[in-house]
This record gives C-alpha cells, structure tokens and sequence, in this order.
C-alpha cells in the first residue's frame, strides 16, 4: 500500500513561470519530508526538506509547502528552468516507520524553452 | 571526494545465477541503505544498516541479504536471481537516518 502519492506522473511547464509539485501521504506519524531530484541514468540527489513543525521551508528558486491537516506537501519552481526538467521524488518518513523513508512514484517534469 | 560509487552498472543474470552488487560511500557516513526502482513503483527500501555492524529489513527485503563490511561498504547479495528482480538498484547513504540521503548512480539488472 503506497503510503507517499504522487498523482501526477508528468507536468509541462513553460521556462521562466511556475511549476508545482504535489505529493500526498496518508500516514498521520510522517513528521520528515524530503524532495529529491533525478535525470536519467542517475541516482536520486536531494533538493529540499521540511520537517512537521514548520509550513514552509524556501532555498532559493525552490520553496516546500507542508499542509499537515490535508497531508499534503507541494514543491513550487519559480522561475523554472530547463535544467529543472527530471523527475522529482517527495519521500517521508516517521519516528514509527523503523529508520526508513518512504518514497512516492515521482512526477516527471519537462520544462519547454 | 567520488561520494556514493556502485558496482556494476549493469548486469544480466540467468534465473537461479548469484551476484553480489557493491556499494562504497567516503563520506564517512553511519548509514547505509539499498533501494530498487521499478516502473511505477517509486523507490523501495530492501536493507538498511543504521550503523556499522547493524542491518535491518525495508520494505521488500525477501530474495536479498546484505553485508555492512565496514563503515564504507555495504554489499547486496542476491542468491538465486529471479526475473522479479529486474530493477534498477541504488545505494544511498547518509549521516544517520533521518538526515538526506546520498545515492549512487544505479545498476540496472536485468534476469531472464
């Protein structure tokens, strides 16, 4: 059973606007969540993090939204780039999940010049 | 500083073949973790070791055993391959648990 959903499994989006990423979880106990990156034939690299006692967490062009009532994170890009394009993993992990993350089945970003 | 280096990048077993994928960090990192890929799947945990001279199940450990040689290495041993595990496998390791992880570039295995 997934426990970390990404529902979209690809996203468009023109150089220079936004793009957002959502991620859903349904464990209550998940209080760590990270986004990481990938591009083809590489492994995963870590983006940005937030942790459950904050709603917001910004590193540069790249901001995490955590919405604990919905369980709902989201990854916002501004101004997207064409070197944004990948596929983007949100993962999570809790006290009771025995010092493991979860991963959800990622999003593939394309940004168009 | 190489980071996370997997050994090999690919490889293509017959059904019932072993091998054994490595995995070394210089990171002077405590933990170490192996994951499979799989379309539509995301990543899945398979072992992890908290600490060197510790290794614990994820989430689909069954088919695989692990090895925390020292704190650099932590190998993944597949003793009787089956086609079920064609997937793309990655080693990560990171300062403890519940700080980011650092992967390696993958091998892609191939059973048939």
């Amino acid at each position: 059973d997934q426990q970390v959903k990404q529902n979209s499994p690809s996203l468009s989006v023109q150089e220079g606007r936004i793009s957002i990423l959502n991620c859903d979880y349904t464990n209550s106990m998940f209080d760590y969540f990270l986004w990481y990156k990938k591009y083809p034939a590489e492994g995963p690299t870590f983006l940005i993090s937030i942790s459950s006692i904050k709603d917001k967490n910004e590193d540069g062009r790249f901001t995490v939204f955590l919405n604990k009532s919905a369980k709902h994170l989201s990854l916002h890009i501004v101004p997207s780039q064409p070197g944004d394009s990948a596929v983007y993993f949100c993962a999570a992990s809790a006290p009771n999940t025995g010092n493991q993350f979860y991963f959800g089945t990622g999003t593939s970003l394309t940004v168009i010049p | 500083n190489a980071g996370v280096t997997q050994t090999p990048k690919f490889q293509v077993l017959k059904t019932g073949q072993s091998m054994t994928l490595q995995c070394a960090q210089d990171m002077n990192h405590n933990s170490m973790y192996w994951y499979r890929q799989d379309p539509g799947m995301g990543l899945r945990l398979i072992y992890y070791s908290a600490s060197e001279g510790t290794t614990d199940k994820g989430e689909v450990p069954n088919g695989y055993n692990v090895s925390r040689l020292n704190k650099r290495e932590f190998s993944l041993r597949l003793e009787s391959a089956a086609p079920s595990q064609t997937s793309v496998y990655f080693c990560a390791s990171s300062e403890a648990w519940d700080y980011e992880q650092y992967f390696g570039p993958g091998t892609r295995l191939t059973v048939t």
